[in-house]
């Protein structure tokens, strides 16, 4: 069966700018997380988004939001971009919301802010 | 809070040399326990897991053995090869629904 799927693979955007990326999760998924990719930080979580209602929320800035439409895609924006905000952002699709339930990782779309 | 810590890379290794990845961890629950494996261009793919205490978790030639006693969850290797160059992460999940909380990760690079 396909896998997560995200578009764009690459993006380049001004500072100030905005940016929304998409995620289709592998179908019959309903959970989707997001995660923040640099090399200074490593992987950090976004949010997690569950039947369309976003369940958990990481420690970043108002700019960055998503949702999750009811099947079960979900895209994420950033508003006013930072230089900062350059990173790979992966998605992620689970079946369940539970802690043992492996989480399937799309190829991530490359985000270079200038 | 969550957090996984594992050694800092880069690791080069030649081919079929023994490899070790140390991760711990520490949860205020009783977490599951993964590493995952990220090759260049990629997203992350699952390489093995263990939900519980004792659990050992073994995929294509990787093994790693849930310690609550030590909290750790070293990823061994017993002969590596070219096509394992990648960068591995040691994660946890703990009990809840939240998510997954990521170590740095390894770089290890494989020479012939």
């Amino acid at each position: 069966k396909a896998g997560v799927t995200q578009t764009p693979r690459y993006l380049i955007k001004t500072r100030g700018q905005q940016v929304t990326l998409s995620c289709s999760p592998i179908s019959g998924h309903r959970s989707v997380s997001w995660y923040q990719q640099t090399p200074g930080q490593g992987l950090q979580f976004l949010f997690e988004y569950f039947s369309e209602t976003q369940r958990n929320k990481g420690n970043f800035p108002g700019r960055f939001s998503g949702r999750q439409f009811s099947n079960s895609r979900s895209e994420m924006n950033v508003s006013t971009l930072e230089l900062g905000d350059s990173a790979l952002y992966l998605c992620a699709s689970s079946l369940a919301r539970q802690s043992n339930t492996e989480a399937f990782f799309g190829q991530g779309t490359r985000l270079t802010v200038v | 809070g969550d957090s996984v810590t594992q050694m800092e890379g880069p690791v080069t290794l030649s081919e079929e040399a023994f490899l070790t990845i140390n991760c711990t961890y520490t949860a205020t629950g009783y977490p599951s326990l993964f590493w995952y494996v990220q090759y260049p261009g990629e997203g992350l793919q699952l390489l093995l897991k263990a939900t519980k205490a004792d659990d050992k978790g073994s995929n294509k030639g990787f093994e790693a053995t849930y310690r609550k006693e030590t909290t750790s969850f070293h990823l061994e290797k017993g002969s590596v090869q070219v096509s394992d160059s990648a960068v591995y992460f040691c994660a946890l999940s703990d009990q809840g629904n939240t998510p997954l909380v990521f170590g740095k990760g390894t770089r290890l690079s494989v020479i012939a």
